[in-house]
């Protein structure tokens, strides 16, 4: 079965330093990976994906996350926060092998970046 | 990239009622659609998943003849949610996938029931 957990409900940071949210996973296969931001009631945005290649990938916003299949984590980063950034982001996974399109959310982690 | 709609954004309506919400596809066949619900500082929840053409499938603990889904076509899928109560009150979204596997948000439709 596929689960996503992100351990932290709430990330605080000031803007201009850098941010991390957290996330693992756990599929009987190998994963597709993906980060999706939520503005107040709105729908997800895509800000990336992992599907396979580099464990470093680069997205939407300036960005990244890595994977990392020993620790079995996809933790969200980006350098350098921005008040605007301040939103609910969610990890998903995908079991490629056997989960069809078939994608998971973690509970999602309220990031809030003060200036 | 590819959009998905979802009509109404919003849709306010008394108990008893029935509501159906769409969601399309604009720019390419969705083989594959999902319809997840969102409670207030909640994770999506996935509630059911239908192919063109095919019942859907829905998740434990989903009540089928509560969500009403049918997706009669590549580019339409609708959610129909049956005499309505203050409980069902929330947040439906629904995913496109297209033949890439890539899937696709809609932008959600709050649903209020009085």
């Amino acid at each position: 079965a596929q689960s996503v957990a992100q351990p932290e409900d709430q990330v605080n940071v000031a803007e201009g330093n850098p941010l991390t949210v957290k996330c693992t996973y756990s599929v009987s296969g190998n994963p597709y990976l993906f980060w999706y931001v939520q503005y107040p009631n709105r729908g997800l945005q895509f800000l990336l994906k992992y599907i396979t290649g580099d464990n470093l990938v680069k997205g939407s916003y300036g960005f990244e996350a890595e994977f990392n299949k020993s620790q079995t984590s996809f933790h969200l980063k980006k350098p350098s926060a921005l008040v605007s950034d301040s939103a609910l982001y969610f990890c998903a996974v995908r079991d490629r092998d056997t989960g069809g399109f078939k994608t998971i959310f973690g509970a999602g982690t309220r990031l809030f970046v003060k200036a | 990239g590819a959009v998905v709609s979802q009509h109404p954004s919003w849709v306010i309506c008394k108990s008893g009622t029935s509501v159906k919400i769409e969601c399309r596809s604009l720019d390419f066949q969705a083989t594959t659609m999902f319809w997840y619900r969102q409670f207030p500082k909640q994770s999506l929840m996935l509630m059911a998943t239908s192919n063109e053409g095919s019942k859907a499938t829905y998740e434990q603990g989903v009540e089928k003849d509560k969500f009403l889904i049918n997706h009669a076509s590549l580019t339409l899928s609708t959610l129909t949610v049956t005499s309505a109560h203050p409980e069902d009150s929330s947040f439906y979204i629904c995913s496109a996938g297209d033949r890439d596997n890539e899937q696709f948000f809609g932008p959600g439709t709050r649903l209020t029931v009085l």
